[in-house]
């Protein structure tokens, strides 16, 4: 079974107006970490925002912010305001604690932000 | 350095030839991670090396693939045969801890042309 699931392959969202990217998860591990990196077309890895799955609030880094519904097992990423650069690829990652923290990627999102 | 660094950032390699990746993670980061990337696609977990412990060869796709690290430094992964099916962005991550709120910094990859 796939440990991350993002069903959308692809995402238009208009400028200035916010997006959601979803992620599902799954695991019996108590204790693990949630990751979203942005890979632009030049090809870098950018990490975004991290969710650990103890914390009781949603994560929040400036535009980006993490809909962490931990019953749900999912952390959907939700970027306000989009901006054309925001278009990229986009990834969701989990570490497990009992895996010995090897560190699972989804097949990502391209989101393409229209003017 | 500063960042992750991978080399050669470029290869072209004749099938059936053996190549070797090299990958110079962070200083003091235990954790280091190979992916490869086909074009288009997401990141597929290849190992993952953690300090002194047996590493997850789990992703290794034949076992015409190998990597090796020495304690906390550089790690090579190497191809032997190589096949063109195997031309892809090879990432290399590292990080600090194994799951807790360290996010994985990449390197820019190393592009592989096999012809």
């Amino acid at each position: 079974a796939q440990k991350i699931t993002q069903t959308q392959p692809g995402m238009f969202v208009q400028e200035k107006e916010a997006v959601t990217l979803d992620c599902t998860y799954d695991t019996s591990d108590p204790s693990y970490g949630l990751f979203w990196y942005k890979q632009p077309s030049s090809g870098e890895m950018i990490f975004l925002i991290y969710q650990g799955s103890y914390d009781q609030q949603n994560a929040t880094e400036g535009r980006y912010s993490l809909n962490f519904q931990k019953a749900r097992k999912s952390a959907n990423l939700v970027i306000s305001a989009s901006q054309l650069g925001d278009s990229a690829m986009y990834f969701c990652a989990m570490r497990e604690e009992g895996s010995q923290g090897n560190l699972i990627f989804g097949k990502g999102t391209k989101l393409s932000v229209k003017p | 350095g500063a960042g992750v660094s991978q080399s050669p950032s470029n290869k072209v390699t004749e099938k059936g030839k053996d190549v070797e990746l090299r990958c110079d993670p962070i200083s003091g980061h235990t954790a280091l991670y190979w992916y490869r990337q086909r074009l288009g696609q997401g990141l597929e977990f290849l190992i993952y090396f953690q300090g002194n412990s047996a590493p997850d060869k789990s992703g290794l796709p034949s076992d015409r693939f190998s990597a090796e690290r020495t304690g906390e430094s550089v790690s090579t992964l190497t191809i032997q045969r190589t096949q063109q099916e195997d031309s892809a962005v090879y990432l290399c991550a590292s990080s600090r801890d194994r799951v807790r709120a360290t996010e994985a910094f990449f390197g820019q990859g190393t592009r592989l042309t096999v012809v």
